[in-house]
């Protein structure tokens, strides 16, 4: 079946490190998403990208970093300048058209050590 | 500025009893709206979308919603609830020329038995 999958899981980040979040899809969608989400704030878009090489920044991007060398791929980076890391993390993503839903993964729960 | 709201952070509903969760938008046109529901540690399920045309929308897990143009409302409803729909819901939003989506903050549902 086709989908994303999200890894870890769980994650763990050390005081200065940083740690990187999979997202993998096998939907043949161009658009991929990441989200953070945080209680009662909803979804924050932290980057996007339409298509391979290509990436925009989102609402809360200060402290991240994407690359899209592949379509299927779009890891995220969550570098030592992001202060408050501790939040759920989602990867979506969506066909060609702008009234496409979004399909989400599992999620990755990063937490600091 | 764009915006998608919903009022009610927390709902509490008596199991058989009917529902009706809130959202309004705000946007220059008519954006393409869409209903999701998530589960505790999970993704995001696409419940029902609206484009255009007919105002009532089906969706998955008997759930339907109705767009008012007048009110910039899109409200989910549920004629009887099960325990299993405890969740959070999300409303989205997202227009023609942007790949981006704007989700509220969410309403956390609780059913008792």
């Amino acid at each position: 079946d086709g989908g994303i999958t999200q890894s870890p899981k769980y994650l763990f980040r050390k005081e200065g490190q940083n740690v990187t979040l999979s997202c993998e899809q096998n939907l043949n969608h161009d658009a991929m998403y990441w989200y953070r989400q945080d209680p009662g704030q909803g979804l924050r878009l932290i980057y996007y990208s339409q298509i391979v090489n290509d990436f925009q920044k989102g609402d809360i991007a200060e402290g991240y970093s994407v690359s899209r060398e592949k379509k299927e791929s779009f890891p995220l980076t969550v570098t030592s300048a992001q202060k408050n890391p501790t939040a759920f993390y989602l990867c979506a993503s969506s066909g060609q058209g702008v009234s496409q839903p979004q399909h989400f993964g599992d999620g990755t729960r990063l937490s600091i050590l | 500025a764009q915006s998608v709201t919903q009022p009610d952070i927390h709902i509490t509903v008596s199991e058989g009893a009917s529902l009706e969760l809130r959202c309004n938008y705000s946007y220059g046109a008519t954006p393409y709206l869409f209903w999701y529901v998530q589960s505790p540690g999970q993704g995001l399920q696409l419940l029902l979308k609206y484009f255009s045309g007919d105002t009532l929308v089906q969706g998955i897990k008997g759930f339907e919603a109705e767009f008012k143009r007048s009110q910039s409302s899109f409200n989910l409803r549920k004629p009887s609830v099960h325990w299993s729909d405890a969740a959070e819901y999300f409303c989205a939003a997202t227009t023609s020329g942007t790949y981006k989506y704007i989700f509220g903050t969410g309403t956390r549902l609780k059913v008792l038995a």
